[in-house]
């Protein structure tokens, strides 16, 4: 069965600086689509980035950057110029057969 | 674009009551909803696929007949607790697809939070 893990449950960085998370799935698929979830405390459900995983290229959106290792099964996430906005709780997650298979969280704190 | 919306977003019940939530996308349309379930501080947790004008498809573990699903037309799909107990008490998310788009993408609802007395 396909898993999704997210090893970091919490994570801070100061305001302005970047921060990683990470992110690695097990498949056994070659084409699949990858997702970045961010769930704010109203607990809305907002899509950052997403990744199919045909393409070399790494998906970017804004500050918003993936670094996409398929071979590794690795998928984080690299949040730039961080904002207290951007403070959340994130969630990977494998789309498999069109269900989305999320991972365990992590929460990203930003600090001013 | 991509909204989906969801009602209500607070609702307090009796035990042994039922209560039904909603979901509408609302600027396109959906083949396919999904429901999750999310207790505080953890993942989501996919209860049933919501296919328009067919059954649902339960996740192991779900019980079909305490979470009454149905999919009435392109931009609706409701989920009824039946019977609701306090073990029922959770935010429930829905979730679309857009049939148009081939990228898989869900967009989300707001949530509803339940709480069964």
């Amino acid at each position: 069965a396909q898993t999704v893990t997210q090893s970091q449950p919490e994570m801070s960085v100061q305001e302005a600086e970047t921060v990683t998370l990470s992110c690695t799935y097990d498949t056994s698929e070659s084409d699949y689509y990858l997702f970045w979830y961010k769930q704010p405390p109203s607990r809305q459900m907002i899509l950052v980035i997403r990744q199919e995983a045909y393409k070399q290229q790494n998906a970017t959106e804004n500050r918003f950057s993936v670094n996409f290792q398929k071979a590794a099964k690795s998928f984080s996430l690299k949040i730039s110029d961080s904002q207290l906005g951007d403070a959340a709780m994130y969630f990977c997650a494998y789309n498999q057969g069109g269900k989305l298979i999320f991972g365990q969280g992590t929460e990203l704190s930003v600090k001013p | 674009g991509a909204v989906v919306s969801q009602h209500p977003s607070w609702v307090i019940c009796k035990s042994g009551t039922s209560v039904k939530i909603e979901c509408r996308s609302l600027d396109f349309q959906a083949t396919t909803m999904f429901w999750y379930r999310q207790f505080p501080k953890q993942s989501l947790m996919l209860m049933a696929t919501s296919n328009e004008g067919s059954k649902a498809t339960y996740e192991q573990g779900v019980e079909k007949d305490k979470f009454l699903i149905n999919h009435a037309s392109l931009t609706l799909s409701t989920l009824t607790v039946t019977s609701a107990h306090p073990e029922d008490s959770s935010f429930y998310i829905c979730s679309a697809r857009d049939r148009r788009s081939h990228q898989e993408t869900q967009y989300f609802g707001p949530g509803t939070r339940l709480l069964v007395l």
